[in-house]
């Protein structure tokens, strides 16, 4: 049973690094599917972040893309978020989750997500 | 890109159907068939209910059923039940560059 838990500070600073981590547990990064972090403000919607495959190859929200970084860590089965300059505006449940996902001749189609890890706050205050 | 389209709200008695639609664009949910729902609980996680329009992953009930038309998507709860009161999400392949793109959500109430 394949099943990721999220882990970081759950209170930042605003204008410095929001950094997460998604330790996977029950299957291997480094056997296919693409890894990818969604975030819901409170009371609010989804908002996909972006997605990383175990190649290192990244795939962002273009609106967020200027202040995100995705990287993958197979030896530890993990991969994680940076968030950069963050504001208030930033204050959500973090998810990480496991994407469908196939990418062959420069272009990439993405479809699902499943699982979901539970989710952390962080919540972005000075 | 703006998010695609939900009804903020649907409700309906036990026993009954409701469909929810999901409203987006020949750049997207008209483009592909890689529309996604989910269901979310106060204070869970989302849950994929369907994928790729209209298949069901293992686990969910059949009851749960997906369609497309067009640009817009359809989320079809037969049969309701109480534990169906939930938050419900479309999300959406967008094409290359915007790649995901989710709807505003969908608060389903059983009466």
């Amino acid at each position: 049973q394949v099943q990721l838990q999220e882990s970081g500070p759950g209170l930042v600073k605003p204008s410095e690094t929001l950094s997460l981590t998604c330790a996977v547990s029950g299957y291997s990064i480094s056997s296919g599917y693409y890894w990818g972090w969604i975030r819901q403000p409170p009371g609010k919607g989804l908002e996909w972040i972006g997605s990383i495959y175990h190649s290192g190859n990244t795939y962002y929200n273009p609106s967020l893309k200027s202040r995100v970084t995705i990287s993958v860590d197979t030896s530890k089965n993990q991969f994680s978020l940076k968030l950069s300059s963050v504001t208030a505006a930033d204050t959500a449940v973090y998810y990480c989750t496991r994407q469908w996902g196939n990418c062959s001749g420069g272009r990439c189609y993405f479809s699902w997500f499943d699982p979901w890890g539970q989710g952390t706050l962080v919540t972005v205050s000075s | 890109q703006s998010a695609l389209t939900q009804p903020p709200s649907a409700s309906g008695s036990p026993g009954q159907s409701v469909t929810i639609s999901c409203t987006g664009a020949s750049s997207d949910v008209g483009g592909y068939n890689y529309v996604s729902w989910y269901q979310q609980h106060p204070g869970k996680a989302p849950k994929l209910m369907i994928y790729e329009v209209s298949k069901r992953p293992s686990g969910v009930p059949d009851r749960f059923s997906g369609s497309k038309s067009g640009n817009t998507a359809s989320l079809t709860v037969s049969g309701l039940q109480a534990e169906d009161e939930a938050d419900y999400y479309c999300t959406s392949y967008a094409g290359s560059n915007i790649y995901v793109i989710f709807g505003g959500g969908t608060k389903l109430t059983v009466l």
